[in-house]
């Protein structure tokens, strides 16, 4: 079964554009999150997507947004770009069986610079 | 709201040693509790996770966790050390006040170094 894919790997954006990453979860995983990286703050959740519904979100600015789409693939869109939006920003999916413990599977990572 | 802690930030070991990384947690109700791993350049990879069914986890690779309710600790260990654990790993913990796992918390990662 095909893992987490996150296209594209590497962005160079410069301030004040925006950008759109795109998370295509593990087939038959139905919730999808979103998580950034940096060295300073560590890793931090976005917010996470279930049956096109975002149930929980982070303390994050509203210029990173999010949404899933039927087949539970996910974008996250970071508008107005800052410096300090610069960092490897990581989907993961889960199954959401409500009664176990689910695992997150992660994806290899969007790394974005912001010049 | 549920909390981490990863005392240290760099540990190394020589190889064949034990490996201990350590991880206390602050909740206020029974914890599910991971440990990832991140190699360079990679996202992160489920190491084991606690889950409430057994206090002991063994996991992939050799590690494995205790879950001590009495030291809020969750602590990873790998009795001997191989030049491929070399990378980042991180205790989580995961906000089953929601009634869902879908947001982890993570520690601030320990970097694990092997001598050779």
């Amino acid at each position: 079964k095909a893992g987490v894919t996150q296209t594209p790997r590497y962005l160079i954006k410069t301030r004040g554009q925006q950008v759109t990453l795109s998370c295509s979860p593990i087939s038959g995983h139905r919730s999808v999150s979103w998580y950034q990286q940096t060295p300073g703050q560590g890793l931090q959740f976005l917010f996470e997507y279930f049956s096109e519904t975002q149930r929980n979100k982070g303390n994050f600015p509203g210029r990173f947004s999010g949404r899933q789409f039927s087949n539970s693939r996910s974008e996250m869109n970071v508008s107005t770009l800052e410096l300090g939006d610069s960092a490897l920003y990581l989907c993961a999916s889960s199954l959401f069986t409500a009664v176990l413990s689910d695992t997150q599977y992660f994806g290899p990572g969007t790394r974005l610079t912001v010049l | 709201a549920q909390s981490v802690t990863q005392l240290g930030s760099h540990v190394s070991v020589s190889e064949g040693a034990l490996v201990l990384l350590r991880c206390n947690y602050s909740s206020s109700v029974p914890p599910y509790l991971f440990w990832y791993v991140q190699y360079p350049n990679q996202g992160l990879q489920l190491l084991l996770k606690y889950t409430s069914a057994a206090t002991l986890v063994k996991g992939i690779n050799g590690f494995e966790a205790e879950f001590k309710k009495s030291e809020t600790s969750f602590h990873l260990t790998k009795p001997s050390a191989h030049m491929s654990d070399a990378a980042e790993y991180f205790c989580a913990v995961s906000d089953i006040g929601t009634g869902a796992n879908s947001k982890l918390t993570f520690g601030k990662g320990i970097t694990l170094s092997v001598r050779p």
